[in-house]
């Protein structure tokens, strides 16, 4: 079976343009989940779907992120536009089950870097 | 915050000798998983434990939990040069919270 799927797995931009990162969750899982990983503030919680419907974005950092997942196999994770600060590992991560207490499977990450 | 906090934050060994990371976390919970991360690579799960557990058994990983103290721990015995990672713990919270990590420990095995 395949994992999950993120790309670009670089992504290297100037201030100030739009970012885009993709995510295709396992087949069948019903929760999706973007995480952020940096180096002072550890992995935080960006936003979680399920069943394609956001359930919590209290995590997002401000307007300038937003995160969509049109069907059950796709989910974009938006910043415009972006700042150096946004500059981190961001992940996407799936679980087979609609309560959030079971195994995440993660993809490789997208490591940003905005200059 | 509920963001655990895993002890040490980095351990160095040598490949044979046991590898203890220890999490500690302050509101009670339904479950303790444990994830581990080669560099550059997503996490991996290795292990969860149900609040209700107090041990529990994964090949050459053992995990402990005690809900008392609010803390768990995570023995790799008989380490190897490829267990060099980093480990985080995961807390399940009540109500249908996701999983909240922690900083993770940097674990390098010597060869």
């Amino acid at each position: 079976d395949a994992g999950v799927i993120q790309s670009p797995r670089h992504e290297v931009t100037e201030m100030g343009q739009e970012v885009t990162l993709r995510c295709k969750p396992i087949s069948g899982h019903n929760s999706l989940f973007w995480y952020r990983q940096t180096m002072m503030r550890g992995l935080e919680l960006l936003i979680y779907f399920n069943n394609n419907v956001p359930i919590d974005d209290s995590g997002m950092p401000e307007d300038r992120f937003s995160a969509k997942m049109p069907n059950a196999s796709f989910s974009t994770l938006k910043i415009q536009p972006s700042e150096p600060r946004d500059s981190a590992v961001y992940f996407c991560a799936s679980s087979r089950t609609e309560v959030n207490t079971g195994e995440l499977f993660f993809g490789e990450g997208s490591r940003l870097t905005v200059l | 915050s509920q963001q655990g906090e895993e002890d040490p934050q980095a351990l160095s060994i040598q490949e044979g000798e046991n590898a203890t990371m220890n999490c500690s976390y302050k509101t009670s919970i339904n479950n303790l998983q444990w994830y581990r991360q080669n560099s550059g690579r997503g996490l991996v799960h290795l292990i969860l434990i149900r609040s209700n557990e107090r041990e529990k058994h994964s090949g050459r990983l053992r995990v402990t939990l005690d809900t008392s103290k609010k803390s768990s721990s995570l023995l790799i015995t008989a380490s190897r040069a490829a267990d060099t990672a980093s480990y985080f713990c995961a807390t399940s919270h009540s109500g249908n919270t996701p999983l909240v990590f922690g900083k993770g420990t940097r674990l390098s095995v010597i060869a």
